[in-house]
């Protein structure tokens, strides 16, 4: 699968939207953009998903760059139930391979 | 969303012992489960893959001998850490899969098991 370049850290404030950035510049046009988040001493918990179209959930939004290289997940009004880390994932078919987890990016809220 | 459970949470075992961990989908059938295994301040590692029905994959690194999964049904996998020894305490985190189409599928995680071997 190919890699993803994330932040390490982000803060942001409660109530106030966030982007969460990832690089996928050796992105393959099969695949698919996975966002997981896992909050502390859990599991990962999907978040979303896209191809080449922006995606909207109840939990976020995805904005993905028109040549696919990169894409951002929006937390529209972060709470302080948001902070996990984030992990954007490459994954051409996430039924039957296993997902690949970098380091992620670890979100602070902030009250 | 799809819900997948571990049993147990938390277990602490002593050095030589073996942990079953348990990890089912409760509201899906699963053909593929993976198993993760997760220390601290580190991202989550693969350790294998586990189809229903037939011998587990494992990655690179991982002894099938030590780490036992069996995936007798389309809702149940299980690890058994044997000989455990306090280098194997750590986050044990499986996930299960909705097969549907490339794309649409997603992996639900389940909670997580932490394992202390002393």
């Amino acid at each position: 699968d190919a890699k993803t370049t994330q932040p390490n850290s982000m803060e942001s404030n409660e109530e106030e939207p966030v982007h969460l950035p990832c690089n996928h510049s050796t992105i393959s046009g099969t695949d698919y953009i996975h966002w997981y988040r896992q909050l502390p001493s859990q599991g990962p918990e999907y978040v979303i998903h896209g191809l080449t179209s922006n995606v909207n959930n109840r939990m976020a939004s995805l904005a993905i760059a028109e040549d696919r290289k990169s894409s951002t997940l929006i937390l529209h009004r972060a709470t302080l139930r948001d902070a996990a880390v984030y992990y954007c994932i490459l994954s051409l078919d996430t039924g039957r391979r296993a997902l690949t987890f970098g380091s992620g990016t670890r979100l602070q809220v902030q009250p | 969303g799809a819900v997948v459970s571990q049993h147990p949470s938390r277990v602490i075992c002593k050095s030589g012992t073996s942990v079953k961990i348990e990890c089912r989908s409760l509201d899906f059938q699963a053909t593929t489960m993976f198993w993760y295994r997760q220390f601290p301040k580190q991202s989550l590692m693969l350790m294998a893959t586990s189809n229903e029905g037939s011998k587990a994959t494992y990655e690179q690194g991982v002894e099938k001998d030590k780490f036992l999964i069996n995936h007798a049904s389309l809702t149940l996998s299980t690890l058994t850490v044997t000989s455990a020894h306090p280098e194997d305490s750590s986050f044990y985190i499986c996930s299960a899969s909705t097969a549907l189409a490339p794309g649409r599928e997603t992996q639900y995680f389940g909670p997580g098991t932490r394992l202390l071997v002393l």
